[in-house]
């Protein structure tokens, strides 16, 4: 059972904004890094976003994340359809002494 | 370039055991903490367990804590996930990621599949 909850679904058509939410604790969230990771079908993960908001080299701009409290958004600009993937938010949660992950949200490009 | 390989997945019969391996290069491997995690068909991803540097802090999710033993070889540059009693609910590709501590497993393997069935 993941402890961070994500949005099972979003979508968006080509050049729109979509962002994605993840709703954690004071334990997750509330007090560590958040990590964003992008699974495209039949691929292993790829980190998106590090340390909350960090972009990896390589991983275009449009691909954005903020941490308001026991909450993380990740937010894509200028939707493209090479962006249809599952995405999954990610911390270190300090009551299970563990890494966690969200849910998962599947992006539709319409 | 950065390179995981995973290996030693297959069909295993519940109760059973299966030893896991990734074969690391293009990195120091023994500069990272290495992990591993795994998705269930059709199901998100969940972290298993990970392991520092040096081999001497270990840490598990609690549903396979007593059953899996991760290890390193720095030597050969290998991660290692031996699974013991295995159940049928730990059917999953398992990956290998690099840890790269507040920038996150920066990278991945392409993932071995383990089925546990009779």
């Amino acid at each position: 059972q993941s402890v961070l909850t994500q949005p099972p679904s979003a979508s968006g058509t080509p050049g729109q904004r979509v962002t994605i939410s993840c709703s954690g604790s004071s334990s997750n969230i509330g007090s560590n890094s958040v990590y964003w990771y992008q699974q495209l079908p039949g691929t292993a993960p790829k980190l998106l976003i590090y340390r909350n908001n960090q972009r990896p080299s390589g991983v275009p701009d449009r691909f954005s994340g903020s941490k308001s409290g026991t909450s993380a958004s990740l937010a894509i600009s200028g939707l493209r359809s090479e962006d249809e993937a599952d995405y999954y938010c990610a911390a270190w949660d300090d009551s299970l002494s563990g890494h966690v992950f969200g849910t998962g949200t599947k992006v539709t490009v319409l | 370039e950065v390179q995981l390989v995973e290996s030693g997945g297959g069909l295993v019969q519940p109760g059973g055991s299966l030893r896991l391996s990734c074969a690391a290069s293009g990195f120091t491997f023994s500069s990272h903490w290495m992990s591993w995690v795994r998705q269930a068909p059709g199901k998100g991803l969940e972290w298993v367990a990970s392991i520092k540097q040096d081999g001497s802090e270990k840490q598990y999710v609690d549903s396979v804590k007593g059953r899996f033993t991760i290890s390193r070889d720095n030597a050969k540059s290998s991660l290692y996930l031996q699974m013991n009693s295995l159940r049928a609910e730990d059917t999953a590709v398992y990956y290998c990621a690099r840890d790269s501590g507040s920038s996150g497993w920066d990278n991945w393997g392409q993932g071995t599949l383990v089925t546990v069935s009779s």
